[in-house]
């Protein structure tokens, strides 16, 4: 069985830009979330969709948003982007909504903002 | 509010030795405890998982972890740790709307 995957691997980009990073869920799971890893700031939680609906979302800011298509694969789009922004985004999916399904990750997306 | 600590930021070992990794959380309902291990440059791969019923639990590569609700504790032990287990080790809890909470990670070194 496959697991989650995520692409790029790796990105740079410069202040200001918008960056897409993309994920697709392990199969006949439901739900999707997405996670910062920053340097000295530990997981931060982003994002969680299911069934292509928003449920929750973290302590960061509208530039940071997403979308989750029928096939439950999602996107993480940043717009704006900002030095600090440079991070480890990871992705888990889980079989469904409840609280203790467990989260599987993928390998990220290193991202550079320069 | 939900947290998770892991006291200890760096630990060394060495190889054969047995370790014990310590995870505290704070929540307010039944906790849903994880522990995932992140080799460098990879994501997280999960080790073991708490939900409810026996209290010390079995995980992959011969982990363990023992839920002790007195104490808000969830550590981590390997009776005889090998090289390849040199990682970064993250606690969690799973709180309402499916988010975990991450401790800030315990790194492993194991020296020969």
């Amino acid at each position: 069985e496959a697991g989650v995957t995520q692409s790029p691997t790796h990105l740079i980009k410069t202040r200001g830009q918008q960056v897409t990073l993309r994920c697709s869920p392990i199969s006949g799971h439901t739900s999707v979330y997405w996670y910062q890893q920053a340097l000295g700031l530990g997981l931060q939680f982003l994002l969680w969709y299911d069934e292509g609906e928003e449920r929750n979302r973290g302590n960061f800011p509208p530039r940071f948003s997403g979308r989750q298509f029928p096939n439950y694969s999602s996107e993480l789009n940043v717009n704006a982007l900002e030095l600090e922004d440079s991070a480890l985004y990871l992705c888990a999916s889980s079989r469904g909504r409840e609280n203790q399904e467990t989260q599987y990750f993928g390998p990220g997306t290193r991202l550079l903002v320069l | 509010a939900q947290s998770v600590t892991q006291p200890d930021i760096h630990i060394t070992v060495s190889e054969g030795a047995s370790l014990e990794l310590r995870c505290n959380y704070s929540y307010g309902a039944t906790p849903y405890l994880f522990w995932y291990v992140q080799s460098p440059g990879q994501g997280l791969q999960l080790l073991l998982k708490y939900f409810s019923g026996d209290t010390l639990v079995q995980g992959i590569k011969g982990f363990e972890a023992e839920f002790k609700r007195s104490q808000s504790s969830f550590n981590l032990r390997k009776p005889s740790v090998h090289w390849s287990d040199a990682a970064e080790y993250f606690c969690a809890v799973g709180a309402r709307g499916n988010q975990f909470y991450f401790g800030t990670g315990t790194s492993l070194t194991v020296i020969p």
